[in-house]
């Protein structure tokens, strides 16, 4: 298995309420990825890093902010969580060469109510 | 952009009996295929990726994949169904990396369903 931990797997939240997901990983990769899960729309990217301190946004990153300080950490964080942002939280990584494949963490449950 | 379709919201088997998941894909250049499986609770697991070459994939737990150009399909197939598959299944595209720089993208699953 990768080496991906994420961290909380389960919380719940007040509406409003900052939240900061961490994924760590133990495999030196260069790429790191946020990605959420909802019921009908599958896996879908929030915002990916390719370097430390350099990140970008995916598909539906508005609500979202990521950081990346060191090769090992990707922070997702919530500045005032919505319960439009219950989910499954997913964090990913890959070494970003050809032929490579997207490794995946666990998983951190959020529920906002 | 790139997009993924898997047609099946849900699919039902009898133990035994063969299967195939169906994925297409849209991609403006040569695509990087996978697919993943998702037990309930669990994180994604690769069964098999496609990159080049050999257009027959194998992969993990007796899965093989098909990439077929002309039909835009990557089509998940297995001879004999095991309780255990019941799963969540998900087909995924990525770019020319493979999958760094911009992620995958994923379709929204066919979820198995496996009758004794």
């Amino acid at each position: 298995d990768a080496g991906i931990t994420q961290s909380p797997r389960h919380k719940v939240t007040e509406t409003g309420t900052p939240v900061t997901l961490r994924c760590h990983q133990t495999e030196n990769h260069r790429y790191m990825y946020w990605y959420r899960q909802d019921p009908g729309h599958g896996l879908r990217l929030i915002h990916y890093s390719y370097g430390v301190k350099d990140t970008d946004k995916g598909e539906v990153s508005d609500g979202y902010s990521v950081s990346r300080s060191k090769t090992e950490d990707f922070l997702l964080t919530l500045e005032s969580a919505t319960s439009s942002q219950t989910s499954v939280y997913f964090c990913a990584i890959s070494a970003g060469v050809a032929g490579n494949t997207i490794y995946f963490g666990e998983g951190s449950w959020l529920t906002v109510v | 952009a790139q997009s993924v379709t898997q047609p099946d919201i849900h699919i039902t088997v009898s133990e035994g009996a063969s299967l195939e998941l169906r994925c297409n894909y849209s991609y403006g250049a040569t695509p990087y295929l996978f697919w993943y499986v998702q037990s309930p609770g669990q994180g994604l697991q690769l069964l098999l990726k496609y990159f080049s070459g050999d257009t027959l994939v194998q992969g993990i737990k007796g899965f093989e994949a098909e990439f077929k150009r002309s039909q835009s399909s990557f089509n998940l197939r297995k001879p004999s169904v095991h309780w255990s598959d019941a799963a969540e299944y998900f087909c995924a595209v990525g770019g020319y990396s493979g999958g760094g720089a911009d992620g995958l993208t994923f379709g929204k699953g066919t979820h198995l369903i496996i009758q004794p």
